[in-house]
């Protein structure tokens, strides 16, 4: 199986800061299969970028995926109040499709 | 507009079964593959199971793998869990999503709450 591992698990972060969540996987995959979610309590995870780094429809710009083999990031440019939420990154390459550990977003 | 709706959670016992449907509506459901992804509480996601359009092909993880069946009715546009030999390991929010690998499933449900208890 591959694992996935995010960094850091949570991070304290204030209005208009720029901030980077990364996602180490044990194995190289394609960048094809490498997605980002974003998930608020009580509700359902939300796909924010796709193949790396490709925006879903309808997610802002200020959202930005990079990285290949084993290495990914996500970048938020500008952190804004509604952007604090629980981040995963999820491989799609091999079964069983893995989650990283997830990367909490607060308020400082 | 894409809709996915959960349904057939509960309080179940160690070792029974539940039913778990998911009624879609606003897109062609027969076009897409789906998935299912748990999250226990207070835990991370899980991948669960995943389908394709036609049903022909399912896809689970060991720790479902042999209890747990994935299936689909297209002509009533809905998807369906069976799930066996409950554990209390099982205990989580399913949620079913539009999609499976490429690209990846998208949730928008309020997802269903299964209990495995005694």
């Amino acid at each position: 199986d591959i694992q996935m591992t995010q960094s850091p698990s949570s991070l304290s972060a204030s209005v208009g800061d720029r901030v980077t969540i990364t996602c180490r996987a044990s194995q190289s995959i394609s960048r094809n299969y490498l997605n980002w979610y974003q998930q608020k309590p009580g509700k359902a995870p939300k796909v924010l970028i796709y193949a790396a780094s490709s925006l879903q429809s309808g997610v802002p710009s200020r959202f930005s995926g990079s990285g290949s083999e084993t290495d990914f990031t996500l970048t938020i440019s500008s952190l804004q109040p509604e952007d604090f939420a629980t981040y995963y990154c999820q491989q799609t390459y091999s079964t069983p499709f893995t989650f990283g550990g997830g990367t909490k977003v607060e308020i400082k | 507009e894409v809709q996915l709706v959960e349904s057939g959670g509960g309080l179940v016992q160690p070792g029974g079964s539940l039913r778990l449907s998911c009624a879609a509506s606003g897109f062609t459901f027969g076009s897409y593959a789906m998935s299912w992804v748990r999250q226990a509480p207070g835990k991370g996601l899980e991948w669960v199971s995943s389908i394709s359009a036609s049903g022909g092909n399912t896809y689970y993880p060991d720790s479902v793998k042999g209890r747990f069946t994935i299936s689909r009715d297209n002509s009533k546009n809905t998807l369906y869990l069976q799930m066996n030999s409950l554990r209390a390991d099982d205990t989580a929010v399913y949620y079913c999503g539009r999609g499976r690998r490429d690209p990846p499933a998208e949730y928008c449900g309020q997802g269903t709450l299964v209990t495995v208890s005694s």
